[in-house]
């Protein structure tokens, strides 16, 4: 069965200053996509950035990164440089190569202080 | 519109009301799913189509819960005799690939409220 844990229901941050978000996955499959969304309170998900299993290097988009640890299973993202409008609910989501579902974690509630 | 469409985005309905969510996809996106997602939790598979087939209904949670694609584009996610417990925001996700992994693209949901 696959899983996705986000261990950290609640996250604060300075403005302007780094922050990681956790995100840890379960499957046995080898062939794999690890996703990440934002929520604002709007509701609607916006992809951020994807890591496929077999990249060697980790996946950067902006200020956006994600540290792939697959010995792990982790697949954290980090947000440099935090904007106010930064502030929402961040999705770590895996799909496998088969592609008929993705796997949501519980998400994480960034809040970004001035 | 270029995105996902959602409609209603919000629908109160008393308990026992049956109800009809719409999605509109991306044009030409073969793949379309619903989701719903309870309020602080993550969205949850509910079911997937390729084109006008539904290929997976694992994730409806009774037999109230209907979904259908007839023609490939539109999708509707019928829910009979709600229940307050169905109260979440339902989300359309379409993606442009049948195989593969590739990036879903969301709607802003439907929120439902069942009194």
């Amino acid at each position: 069965a696959q899983k996705i844990t986000q261990t950290q229901p609640g996250m604060f941050v300075q403005e302007k200053e780094a922050v990681t978000l956790d995100c840890t996955y379960d499957t046995s499959d080898q062939s794999y996509g690890l996703f990440w969304y934002k929520q604002p309170s709007s509701g609607e998900m916006i992809f951020l950035i994807y890591q496929g299993s077999y990249d060697e290097q980790n996946a950067t988009e902006g200020r956006y990164s994600l540290n792939f640890q697959k010995a792990r299973k982790s697949a954290n993202l980090v947000i440099s440089a935090s904007q106010l409008g930064d502030s929402a609910m961040y999705f770590c989501a895996m799909s496998l190569y088969n592609f008929n579902k993705f796997y949501f974690g519980s998400g994480t509630k960034l809040n970004v202080k001035p | 519109g270029a995105g996902v469409s959602q409609s209603p985005r919000y629908k109160v309905a008393k308990r026992g009301q049956d109800v009809a969510l719409r999605c509109d996809p991306i044009s030409g996106h073969v793949s379309l799913f619903w989701y719903q997602q309870a309020l602080g939790q993550g969205p949850e598979f509910l079911t997937y189509f390729q084109n006008e087939a539904q290929l997976d209904k694992s994730g409806l949670p009774s037999d109230r819960f209907f979904a259908e694609r007839p023609e490939g584009s539109v999708s509707t996610l019928k829910i009979q005799r709600t229940q307050q417990e169905d109260s979440a925001v339902y989300l359309c996700a379409s993606s442009l690939r049948s195989s593969g992994i590739g990036e879903l693209f969301f709607g802003e949901g439907s929120r439902l409220t069942v009194l």
